[in-house]
This record gives C-alpha cells, sequence and structure tokens, in this order.
C-alpha cells in the first residue's frame, strides 16, 4: 500500500542535542509537509517542499531546518531542542500543492521528547 | 489572520446516539475545507473535502454539510470505534497550507 512512513516513532534527546526525523512516502507526491503538534493543540505548519522548492512559514523558529534529498525523502533537523520544541511532529504529503486544494496524507507522526 | 474554531471541546456520546460536531471558520477565500480524524498517537487520517457551500459527503456513518460559515460533521449511530478526535482545517488563498482547528474529542460507550 501507498504510505507515508516516519521514523523514527519515539524520539527522546537531551535539551541542546541536535536531533533529526525522517519521512519518506511510496505515493510519489510532489508537496511534502511538517506540522508540529503540541498536546491538546492544532497541528501547525512548519515549512513544505513543492519538489525542491522550499518555503518556510514566517514564524518557523530558525532552529528549524529541513531537507529534501530527493522526491521520496523529506528530514526535519533540529538544531537546537528546547523543552518547547517536544511534540509530535507530522509528516505529510498532496499530489500537487499548486492551489492548495489537494488532500495532504498525514504519516504515524515522531512523538519528541527533549530531557 | 483565517480562524478556525470547533466545538465543543470534548462530546461523550452513548452508543447509537447521534449527535454533530461544529467547525465554525472566519477566513478570506475559502478554497476547502477538509475533515480529519485522529487517534490518539497518530498521524490524521483523512475523512472528507468540501469546496463550496451547499455540498454534502457522506461516509459510512459520518456526513460533512457546509455552509458559508461553518461545517458540520454528523454522527449518526456511533459506535465506540468511533472514538477519536476530530480536526477540521481549511485551506485558503493559493498557499498550500492547512489552518486547523484544535479538534473535538469525541468518546462513544456502551
Amino acid at each position: 500500500d501507498a504510505m507515508v512512513i516516519q521514523n523514527p516513532r519515539y524520539q527522546v534527546t537531551q535539551f541542546g542535542k541536535p536531533v533529526t526525523l525522517s519521512c519518506s512516502q511510496t505515493l510519489n507526491h510532489n508537496v511534502m509537509y511538517w506540522y508540529q503538534q503540541k498536546s491538546s493543540q492544532a497541528p501547525k505548519l512548519l515549512f513544505h517542499y513543492y519538489d525542491k522548492d522550499f518555503n518556510n512559514e514566517a514564524d518557523t523558529p530558525d532552529n528549524f531546518q529541513s531537507r529534501r534529498p530527493n522526491t521520496s525523502f523529506c528530514f526535519l533537523d533540529i538544531r537546537s531542542p528546547g523543552l518547547g520544541d517536544a511534540a509530535m511532529y507530522l509528516c505529510a504529503t498532496s499530489r500537487d500543492g499548486g492551489g492548495g486544494t489537494d488532500t495532504q496524507y498525514f504519516g504515524p507522526g515522531t512523538r519528541l521528547t527533549v530531557l | 489572520e483565517d480562524q478556525v474554531t470547533q466545538s465543543p471541546e470534548a462530546l461523550r456520546l452513548q452508543e447509537g446516539e447521534s449527535s454533530s460536531l461544529n467547525c465554525s471558520y472566519t477566513v478570506s477565500g475559502l478554497r476547502g475545507l477538509f475533515w480529519y480524524r485522529q487517534d490518539p498517537g497518530k498521524g490524521p487520517e483523512f475523512l472528507f473535502t468540501l469546496y463550496s457551500a451547499g455540498e454534502e459527503k457522506e461516509k459510512e456513518r459520518l456526513k460533512a454539510t457546509l455552509t458559508k460559515k461553518e461545517s458540520f460533521l454528523h454522527i449518526t449511530a456511533p459506535k465506540p470505534e468511533d472514538s477519536a478526535t476530530y480536526l477540521c482545517a481549511v485551506v485558503t488563498g493559493t498557499a498550500s497550507k492547512l489552518t486547523f482547528g484544535t479538534g473535538t474529542r469525541l468518546q462513544v460507550t456502551l
């Protein structure tokens, strides 16, 4: 089955220690998104890639970076995690972001704990 | 700024007790409204997309409707497996950004 895969499902890191979260997709979608979801809150878009074009949300902290080496993979790098970065990180894909109304399909998420 | 408000925050129903969840929005130029289901510790699962006022979509016990100011998710004769958080999200303008509400936590008991 075509799907969005996130690894690891659970990640524990120390305050200030860089961490990388991974997302892969077998849907061959052009657009990949990263959302942050804190407990009992709405998912919040951090950034997205339309093919190789990177689009950062204005309020995404500089501490968050992303890489998309090819169509299938996208990485979220947190350079110096703080306690406030503990959250569920969701990866999503859509076929074509142009116009914005294509359905976004989500992976299972990575739960990040910062000690 | 686009705003999406969902109510109630939490809803407890008995099996078979039908009800509706509300998603009201204040946006400039709605292009689409999405409903997702999210189980604890998992990613959102797509349910419906609605594009224009008057549109309705159904799937099993769920029916989504859209007006110019709000959307309803009607749940008919719910079962315990319908227990989840239901998220509403909108897309506006030309951006690919989903703006989510904070969701309604639904619990269906026997």
